[in-house]
């Protein structure tokens, strides 16, 4: 069964880049059509998707976070990756990598001086 | 941009049945949508339990079923139990790869 398992900071400064990492295992991140996705949700609030990669680079993001966001995929280490510039306290959630049905635990990362 | 549309909260009564709904402000849900319904719980991560509108996932209870319905997604749950009560999300993909999830559906066993 696919797993996906998120990693990287817990706090990040204001102003700087969040950084995830998401890896997969039990199957190929190149053997699907599907694209991966990432997810996020502040406290107490709902689900907001932040975009998607399929394995072939080509990308979607969501157009109120577009300018900040930049999803990348190594398919060598079976790992897709977020990075997300300038952040603010409005960044602060749980974020979650996803593959159709299968999502990771999520990561909690906090922006916070 | 489309927003995605949801009953903010609906009430069952144990053993009961209820539908939540899907919509989209683009016009009728279509299986083109790919739509998948999501159900979470205080403090977990949510957890899949119809994608492409009708399927199930080997841990999806049978209670529940996906559909569509006047234009909506739908998801129906037959003979509610108290562990069902939870935020449901619903989650439509558009053109071009575009994702947007509903704003969740609070439902409450009582």
């Amino acid at each position: 069964q696919l797993q996906l398992q998120e990693s990287g900071p817990g706090l990040v400064k204001p102003s700087e880049t969040l950084s995830l990492t998401c890896t997969v295992s039990g199957g190929s991140i190149s053997s699907t059509s599907y694209y991966w996705g990432w997810i996020r949700q502040p406290p107490g609030k709902g689900l907001e998707y932040i975009g998607n990669i399929y394995y072939s680079g080509s990308t979607s993001y969501n157009p109120s976070l577009k300018s900040r966001v930049t999803i990348s995929v190594d398919t060598s280490k079976n790992q897709f990756s977020l990075k997300l510039s300038s952040v603010t306290a409005a960044d602060t959630a749980v974020y979650y990598c996803a593959h159709r049905a299968y999502w990771g635990q999520g990561t909690l990362v906090t922006v916070s001086s | 941009q489309a927003v995605v549309t949801q009953e903010p909260s609906l009430t069952v009564s144990p053993g009961g049945t209820v539908t939540l709904t899907c919509g989209s402000t683009t016009g009728a849900v279509t299986s083109g949508h790919y739509p998948y319904w999501f159900q979470q719980r205080p403090g977990q991560a949510p957890r899949t339990l119809i994608y492409d509108t009708s399927y199930k996932q080997s841990w999806t209870p049978a209670r529940f079923s996906g559909s569509l319905l006047g234009g909506k997604a739908a998801l129906t749950l037959s003979g509610a139990q108290p562990e069902d009560e939870a935020e449901y999300y619903c989650m439509l993909s558009y053109s071009g790869a575009h994702v947007l999830f509903g704003g969740g559906t609070k439902l409450t066993v009582l």
